[in-house]
């Protein structure tokens, strides 16, 4: 079974609106760390913003924000105030504190491809 | 601080050669890892290293080499390319701990023909 699930291939927003990005994970772990990238057509990835199993707030950094529904598994990237420069892949990643007693790393979804339009 | 630098940016090669993918960071991180990246995917681990001295497999081994020479350095090594390991490689580092992101390198682009 897949560890996270994007079931958003490709997106088209209007410049200015807010998107929502899906992300949905599994893990029997009580604690894990899950994780939004971005990576431009310039093929970077870049860290966006982080939610611990055990925050009790959704977290923010700037124009995102993550909705972080814990008992469905869920943790959305929400940005607001779109602008043509957030157009690209956006990863969702989760890293579990015990990995089920497999490798230490990041599992990555496949990612979804949000365009914004002028 | 150039963070995680990852040597070549491209590379072709021809089916049975070998190659080494070298990283380097400066951070000081305990945790070294290498991912591939193919079109449609996300990225998937290769080989961890959770500290100097250390390396484990991730979940697409078969076919790759690691070595952690020191602290900094991280490399991958192709012993007999195929064309199935045509593929972005990334390298990344981060402090030990689940709670941590992870700081990527710019990605190696290699192609098998």
């Amino acid at each position: 079974a897949q560890k996270i699930t994007q079931t958003q291939p490709g997106m088209f927003v209007q410049e200015k609106e807010a998107v929502t990005l899906d992300c949905t994970y599994d893990t029997s772990d009580q604690s894990y760390g899950l994780f939004w990238y971005k990576q431009p057509s310039s093929g970077e990835m870049i860290f966006l913003i982080y939610q611990g199993s055990y925050d009790e707030q959704n977290a923010t950094e700037g124009r995102y924000s993550l909705n972080f529904q814990k008992a469905r598994k869920s943790a959305n990237l929400v940005i607001s105030a779109s602008q043509l420069g957030d157009s690209a892949m956006y990863f969702c990643a989760m890293r579990e504190k015990y990995s089920g007693g497999g490798a230490d790393g990041l599992t990555f979804g496949k990612g979804t491809h949000l365009i914004i339009q002028p | 601080n150039a963070g995680v630098t990852q040597t070549p940016k491209f590379q072709v090669l021809k089916t049975g050669q070998s190659m080494t993918l070298q990283c380097a960071q400066d951070m000081n991180h305990n945790s070294m890892y290498w991912y591939r990246q193919d079109p449609g995917m996300g990225l998937r681990l290769i080989y961890y290293s959770a500290s100097e001295g250390t390396t484990d497999k991730g979940e697409v081994p078969n076919g790759y080499n690691v070595s952690r020479l020191n602290k900094r350095e991280f490399s991958l090594r192709l012993e007999s390319a195929a064309p199935s390991q045509t593929s972005v490689y990334f390298c990344a580092s981060s402090p030990s701990g689940y709670v941590n992101e992870q700081f990527f390198g710019p990605g190696t682009r290699l192609t098998v023909l």
